[in-house]
């Protein structure tokens, strides 16, 4: 059974600054996905990946499946950053995730 | 943009009721899965279906929860007799092959009174 332990918990920080979430997990992986949850509960897909690193707009996410560990990176961060921040993995063999807890994140103005 | 959509987005119901939560995955979509989030916790794995079937499922899928795929575009999660510690969010994903990226819908927040 896969752990997975995202740090922090709760994070706030001004509006502008560099955030970085990180997610680790105990067994290997096929690949693995950064999620977003606003406060209305819905889950969106930021970032799928199984290798090396992916950006999209402000939203950066890398791997190290050596490591097994895995960073969410938001440049110049806004308010409407404000969500929980969830990573979840996929093993192989099956297409389940398991899920993390969770990062809840504040941006202040 | 394709999405994945689940109804009703609220359901309240007494316990030992039945309820259905329905789900429209994306149209070319093979792979459908439920999940839940109970209050303050993390999202957990319920039951993943695939060509017709139950490709596997957790233990919180005991015999009181089925799933169902009635008409090719449906896929419906239902819960027999509910218990109070079944109130939670109900996701419904979906994933148009496997290694793919993961649709969610909007959830339905069910509570059990």
């Amino acid at each position: 059974k896969n752990e997975v332990e995202q740090s922090p918990q709760n994070l706030t920080a001004q509006e502008g600054e560099f955030i970085t979430i990180n997610c680790s997990y105990s067994v290997g992986i096929s690949a693995l996905h950064w999620l977003q949850q606003h406060p209305g509960g819905g889950i969106v897909s930021l970032f799928m990946l199984s290798s090396g690193k992916k950006k999209h707009g402000r939203l950066i996410a890398t791997i190290n499946i050596q490591e097994k560990h895995s960073s969410l990176h938001i440049t110049a961060s806004h308010p409407r950053d404000s969500a929980v921040y969830i990573c979840a993995v996929r093993g192989f063999g099956n297409e389940k995730l398991t899920f993390g807890t969770g990062t809840r994140l504040t941006i202040i103005p | 943009e394709p999405e994945v959509t689940q109804t009703p987005s609220h359901q309240v119901t007494q316990m030992g009721q039945e309820v259905i939560l329905r789900c429209v995955p994306i149209s070319n979509h093979l792979y459908f899965y439920w999940y839940r989030q109970i209050l303050g916790q993390k999202v957990e794995f319920l039951v993943s279906f695939y060509n017709n079937e139950i490709s596997e499922k957790s233990e919180i899928f005991d015999d009181q929860f089925s799933v169902e795929r009635p008409d090719g575009s449906n896929f419906t999660l239902k819960i027999r007799s509910t218990k109070l510690e079944d109130s939670a969010m109900y996701f419904c994903a979906s994933i148009r092959s496997r290694n793919t990226e993961a649709f969610f819908g909007q959830g339905t927040r069910l509570t059990v009174v």
